[in-house]
């Protein structure tokens, strides 16, 4: 009963090739997210969109990009991969405009590795 | 964003005793405050929130606090058992449905 999935669990890739992150939520939910989670600094968001088509840059959006096509996809993309973007990357998703519209709901994350 | 800020990073409590986490928020325009918990391996999931509009919220062994005057809200965990074991993180809202999260406590519940 998975409601937020992300595509790829682990991944390595090579410095200055492009990466894309998939996630798809099943639950019709208006909001989704990029965070990164680095050990010592949290969840930080990257980027978030509202709508379709629809982005707003988060506290650390650089040498990120998103693409939303579709309500339930919402995409990460990493132009040229650099070694500082090593992380762990967590989809979410939020109702929107309905009670309960903040709670986010977490994909499994997708651990990335940029050698 | 929010700029929120979390202490401690560890806390080591012997099983049956309680636990507190604290969270400082800088944005006073913050109404809503989650806290999540991320078992080891697995995906954060929301274990309780408050709004800005209450000052205490329970839900069994869990309680949160929120004082908006000094911009902190706290945690309190009682009575814990080895399930509490997890990394908690606190959150606060800023625009329109975006969270901004601290660094996480790790919490060791020792038998």
């Amino acid at each position: 009963d998975v409601k937020v999935t992300q595509s790829s669990r682990y991944l390595v890739k090579r410095t200055g090739e492009k990466v894309f992150l998939e996630c798809v939520q099943d639950m019709d939910h208006e909001n989704m997210f990029w965070y990164r989670q680095d050990p010592g600094l949290g969840l930080r968001l990257i980027y978030f969109s509202y709508d379709v088509k629809m982005k707003e840059k988060g506290d650390i959006p650089e040498g990120y990009s998103v693409s939303r096509e579709k309500k339930e996809r919402f995409s990460l993309i990493l132009e040229s991969a650099s070694t500082n973007q090593t992380s762990m990357y967590l989809c979410a998703s939020s109702p929107g405009s309905v009670s309960g519209a903040n709670v986010l709901t977490f994909g499994a994350g997708s651990r990335l590795t940029v050698l | 964003g929010e700029n929120v800020e979390q202490h401690p990073s560890t806390l080591s409590v012997q099983e049956g005793d309680s636990a507190v986490i604290k969270c400082t928020y800088s944005d006073s325009a913050s109404n809503y405050f989650p806290w999540y918990k991320q078992e080891l391996g697995k995906r954060p999931q929301l274990i309780i929130d408050i709004r800005s509009n209450v000052g205490e919220k329970k839900d069994q062994r869990i309680a949160v606090t929120l004082n908006k005057t000094a911009k902190h809200f706290s945690l309190h965990i009682t009575e814990t058992q080895p399930e509490d074991s997890a990394v908690y993180f606190c959150a606060a809202e800023w625009g329109d449905y975006k969270l901004s999260f601290g660094a996480g406590t790790t919490v060791t519940v020792r038998a």
